[in-house]
C-alpha cells in the first residue's frame, strides 16, 4: 500500500545535541510537509517543500532544519534540541495536481529530549 | 482571513448513542474541508472530505459530515458511538492561494466514548 513512512517512531536526544527525523512516501506526491505536536495540541506547520521549493513558515525557529533530497525522502534535523521542542513531529505528503489540499500523514515520530 | 473553529474541545457520549462534534469555517474562497481522526500515539487518518460536490459527504466507520454554507458549518457526526471512536478528531479548512494551499487546523475536539 502506498503509504506516509516515519523512522524512528521513537526517537530520545540529549539537550543540546543534534537530531534528524526521516520520512518517506510512496505516494510520489510533490509536496511534504513537516509539523510539530504538542501535548493535546493541534499540529502546527513548520515548512513544507513544494516540489524542490522550501516554504519555512514565519515562526518556525531557525533551529529547526529540512532536506529533500529527492521526491520521497525529506528529513527534519533539529540542531540543538531544546527541552521544549519534546514533541510529536508529524510527516505528510499531498498532490498540487488536485484542485484540493487532501494531505495523508505518517504515524509520527515521539521525539524525547533529556 | 480563513479561519476554523471546533467549538467544543471535549465531546461525551455513551456507546451507542449519536455522535456530533462541530466546526465552523470562515473562508474567502471556495474551501475545502477535511475531517481527520487521531487515536493516541499516532498519526492522522482522514475521515472525510468535502471538495465542492456533494454536500453530504459519508466518511470511514460510519461517519459524515454536511457542508452548509449558509451557516459556514461543517459539522461531523456519527448515527451510533463505537468505543474505538474514543480519540482527537480535527476540522481542517484549506484554500488555494498563488502559492499553492494555505491549510488550518482547528484545536481538535476529544471525544469520549462511555460503556
Amino acid at each position: 500500500d502506498a503509504m506516509v513512512i516515519q523512522n524512528p517512531r521513537y526517537q530520545v536526544t540529549q539537550f543540546g545535541k543534534p537530531v534528524t527525523l526521516s520520512c518517506s512516501q510512496t505516494l510520489n506526491h510533490n509536496v511534504m510537509y513537516w509539523y510539530q505536536q504538542k501535548s493535546s495540541q493541534a499540529p502546527k506547520l513548520l515548512f513544507h517543500y513544494y516540489d524542490k521549493d522550501f516554504n519555512n513558515e514565519a515562526d518556525t525557529p531557525d533551529n529547526f532544519q529540512s532536506r529533500r533530497p529527492n521526491t520521497s525522502f525529506c528529513f527534519l534535523d533539529i540542531r540543538s534540541p531544546g527541552l521544549g521542542d519534546a514533541a510529536m513531529y508529524l510527516c505528510a505528503a499531498a498532490t498540487a495536481a488536485l484542485p484540493y489540499n487532501e494531505q495523508f500523514f505518517g504515524p509520527g515520530t515521539r521525539l524525547t529530549v533529556l | 482571513a480563513q479561519s476554523v473553529t471546533q467549538l467544543d474541545s471535549h465531546v461525551s457520549v455513551s456507546e451507542g448513542t449519536p455522535v456530533l462534534l462541530r466546526c465552523n469555517y470562515s473562508s474567502s474562497y471556495s474551501p475545502s474541508l477535511f475531517w481527520y481522526v487521531q487515536h493516541p500515539n499516532k498519526g492522522l487518518q482522514l475521515l472525510l472530505k468535502y471538495t465542492s460536490a456533494a454536500t453530504l459527504v459519508k466518511g470511514i466507520n460510519g461517519f459524515e459530515a454536511e457542508f452548509k454554507k449558509s451557516e459556514t458549518s461543517f459539522h461531523l457526526t456519527k448515527p451510533s458511538a463505537h468505543m474505538s471512536d474514543a480519540a482527537e478528531y480535527f476540522c481542517v479548512v484549506s484554500d488555494r492561494n498563488t502559492g499553492g494551499f494555505k491549510t488550518i487546523f482547528g484545536a481538535g475536539t476529544r471525544l469520549f466514548v462511555k460503556a
